[in-house]
């Protein structure tokens, strides 16, 4: 099974700043990667899918890069509305697997 | 405009069984393969099972295989969780999601709103 460990756990920031959540793969999976975003009591909702595409309607401050094992979802200007938990996910073989996620903060 | 709609919640005891619906609206669901994720109280997501569109290849997590069933209908756009032996460990919200292809790979672009087992005596 592919394990994807994802870091920081949590993250404290103030609105305005840039922030960087990595992602990193047991083994190299491509680009075959998705971004989430989670608020409290909510679905997920696609941001990212593979490792770099912005799903539409997201706003264009989101950013995914990466390929083979480390993978990075980058926020450049945290608008309030950010402050979520933000989760990826492998699409490359089955079984499926999340990182652990990465819960947002104000500070 | 797309939905997806689970229902078939609610409280089990141990050992005990529900079937969760998903109703989807608003795209060709018998176009799509679907998934079922969840997520225990306050912690992560974990992929539980898939079914390809035409219902000709099924997939389980470890942590539900032999207990738990996919299944489709694409005449009514419902998909299904039959859920067997179930155990306290599989309290939490199950959300279904519809995949969506792209070059060579796959996202979960759209989920329902969740509904929340509780497996408790």
């Amino acid at each position: 099974d592919i394990q994807m460990t994802q870091s920081p756990s949590s993250l404290s920031a103030s609105v305005g700043d840039r922030v960087t959540i990595t992602c990193r793969a047991s083994q190299s999976i491509s680009g075959y990667v998705n971004w989430y975003q989670q608020k409290s009591g909510k679905a997920p909702e696609l941001l990212i899918y593979a490792a770099s595409s912005l799903q539409s309607g997201v706003p264009s401050r989101f950013n995914g890069s990466g390929s083979g094992t480390d993978f990075t979802l980058t926020i450049s200007s945290l608008q309030p509305e950010d402050f979520a938990t933000y989760y990826c996910q492998e699409s490359y073989s089955t079984p499926i697997t999340f990182g652990q996620g990465t819960r947002l903060e104000i500070k | 405009e797309m939905q997806l709609v689970e229902s078939g919640g609610g409280l089990s005891q141990p050992g005990g069984s529900l079937r969760l619906s998903c109703a989807a609206s608003g795209f060709a669901f018998s176009s799509h393969w679907m998934h079922w994720v969840r997520q225990a109280p306050g912690k992560g997501l974990e992929w539980v099972s898939r079914i390809r569109s035409d219902e000709s290849v099924t997939t389980y997590a470890d942590s539900v295989k032999g207990r738990f069933t996919i299944s489709r209908d694409n005449a009514k756009n419902i998909l299904y969780l039959q859920m067997n032996s179930l155990r306290a460990e599989d309290t939490g919200v199950y959300y279904c999601a519809r995949v969506s292809r792209y070059n060579g790979g796959w996202t979960f672009d759209y989920w329902g709103q969740g509904v929340l087992v509780t497996v408790s005596s």
